[in-house]
């Protein structure tokens, strides 16, 4: 299993640009997050989605938004970037049983704005 | 809101001695889900140790035990004969029972020769 999938790793952005950040997951599970690390940091919640056409914010959601249409894909999109949103970004999944509730990870994308 | 704190922002042991961190949070609900993460250098998320609010024994991974305290909201971690590869960033988490997962400030650990 793949396990969560996150892309890119890196990217560079300027000021006032958009891009998406593409995150999937295969082991069914219906949770799904977004977090943001800055350095030396803890994990700040974005957004966190509960099922395909559910989401709903977290902590610092501005400048941010997402959707998910199906169970396996979770895309967070950064509108006008900004330097406040260098970061790296966490995506990860849950099941959503009373057992086996831990979250599983992606690799991280660093993202450096401009 | 959920809130998770962890105020030890850096905690230091010597290696095979015993360290334990702490961890609070705040909720008013009863069926939550608790849990310890480590994050070396690597910033890989490793899932330590969990804990449903709904068992009252204390969970236990091999060197790492919780002493999780219901009625205190206290979860803390007890790491036995610690080794240098435990050295890392330590998160607590908490996950509510509709699916919202929050994570504390972190305590890095060093663990020394």
């Amino acid at each position: 299993n793949a396990g969560v999938t996150q892309t890119p790793k890196f990217r560079i952005l300027k000021i006032g640009q958009s891009m998406t950040l593409q995150c999937t997951q295969d082991m069914n599970h219906n949770y799904m997050y977004w977090y943001r690390q800055d350095p030396g940091m803890g994990l700040k919640l974005i957004y966190y989605s509960v099922g395909a056409g559910i989401t709903d914010k977290g902590e610092v959601p501005n400048g941010y938004n997402v959707s998910r249409s199906t169970t396996e894909d979770f895309p967070l999109r950064l509108e006008l970037a900004a330097p406040s949103q260098t970061s790296v970004y966490f995506c990860a999944s849950s099941y959503q049983g009373r057992t086996n509730t831990e979250a599983f990870f992606g690799q991280g994308t660093r993202l450096t704005v401009v | 809101a959920q809130t998770v704190t962890q105020s030890q922002p850096e905690m230091s042991v010597q290696e095979a001695e015993t360290v334990t961190l702490s961890c609070t949070y705040d909720t008013s609900e009863s069926d939550y889900y608790l849990f310890w993460y480590k994050q070396p250098p690597s910033r890989q998320m490793i899932l330590v140790i969990r804990q449903e609010a709904y068992k009252q024994q204390n969970a236990t991974e091999n060197r790492f035990s919780v002493n999780f305290q219901k009625a205190a909201k206290s979860f803390s971690l007890k790491i036995s004969d610690s080794q240098l590869g435990d050295a890392a960033m330590y998160f607590c988490a908490y996950r509510n029972s509709y699916g919202k997962l929050t994570f504390g400030q972190g305590t890095i650990l060093t663990v020394h020769p």
